[in-house]
C-alpha cells in the first residue's frame, strides 16, 4: 500500500514567521509532488507542483524535493493569518495513470 | 478563470436511498476523476475516466457505487443505496492529458453528502 505521511498538527505560527510543513512517501519511483491548500469546508486548491530534487519557489512559498530521503516540504514565508489552512502532500504514483495518493494534511494555525 | 463545477453542493439524505452528483471538467480536459474525502483525511481516488474509458476504480465500491461519463465531457457518480457511512464530501478534478508526471489536477466546489 503506497504512503504519503503528514504531522497532523496542529502546526502553530505567529503571524509573520515561517511555516514548515513537511511530508513523507513510500513509493519510490514517484515522480510528481503536488501541496494544496484547503479551507475548511472547502475543495483542496493547488498552491505549488515540484518534480526535481532541489528547491521551487513562487512568491512566498518554496517547495523542497529530495527524492533520496523520499522527502517533500513546503515553507511558507511571512505567515499570514490568511494561511490558516490544512495544507495536503499529494504525490503521483509511479505506475498507472497520474494517480495522486494524497496524506491527511497538516493543519496550519498562523495567529496575530 | 475556467473552473470545474460539480452540482448539488450539499445533499442531505437518507440510508438505503439512491444520490446522484455531477461534475463538469475544465473544457478541454480530457481526464476526470472522483474522489471521497472523509472527515480528517486527504482524498482518496474512487474513480478516474479518460475520455469516456475507466481507467482506474480499484477502490470505487461497486456493489453500490456507479460511474459514467457518456460522450467524455460531463460525468455523473450515483450511490444507491447510501450507507451512513456514505457520509462524505465528493471531489471532482480534471486535468489535461491523465498521462506524464506534468499532468495536474485541479478540483471543483465538492458536493457534501450527508447520510441520515
Amino acid at each position: 500500500q503506497k504512503e504519503v505521511e503528514q504531522n497532523s498538527g496542529p502546526l502553530s505560527v505567529p503571524e509573520g514567521a515561517i511555516a514548515s510543513l513537511n511530508c513523507t512517501y513510500s513509493d519510490r519511483g514517484s515522480q510528481s509532488f503536488f501541496w494544496y491548500r484547503q479551507y475548511s469546508g472547502k475543495s483542496p486548491e493547488l498552491i505549488m507542483f515540484i518534480y526535481s530534487n532541489g528547491d521551487k519557489e513562487d512568491g512566498r512559498f518554496t517547495a523542497q524535493l529530495n527524492k533520496a530521503s523520499q522527502y517533500v516540504s513546503l515553507l511558507i514565508r511571512d505567515s499570514q493569518p490568511s494561511d490558516s489552512a490544512t495544507y495536503l502532500c499529494a504525490v503521483g504514483e509511479s505506475s498507472g495513470y497520474n494517480k495522486l495518493i494524497f496524506g491527511a494534511g497538516t493543519r496550519l494555525a498562523v495567529h496575530p | 478563470e475556467a473552473e470545474v463545477a460539480q452540482s448539488p453542493r450539499y445533499k442531505i439524505t437518507e440510508k438505503s436511498q439512491a444520490v446522484a452528483f455531477w461534475c463538469d471538467p475544465i473544457s478541454g480536459h480530457a481526464t476526470l476523476y472522483w474522489y471521497r474525502q472523509i472527515l480528517g483525511q486527504g482524498p482518496e481516488l474512487l474513480v478516474q475516466f479518460q475520455d469516456e474509458s475507466v481507467v482506474d476504480d480499484s477502490q470505487l465500491p461497486k456493489d453500490r457505487f456507479s460511474a459514467e461519463r457518456l460522450k467524455g465531457v460531463d460525468s455523473t457518480l450515483k450511490i444507491q443505496p447510501a450507507e451512513l457511512g456514505d457520509s462524505a464530501m465528493y471531489l471532482c478534478a480534471s486535468s489535461i492529458t491523465g498521462t506524464g508526471s506534468t499532468d495536474t489536477q485541479y478540483f471543483g466546489p465538492g458536493t457534501r453528502l450527508t447520510v441520515l
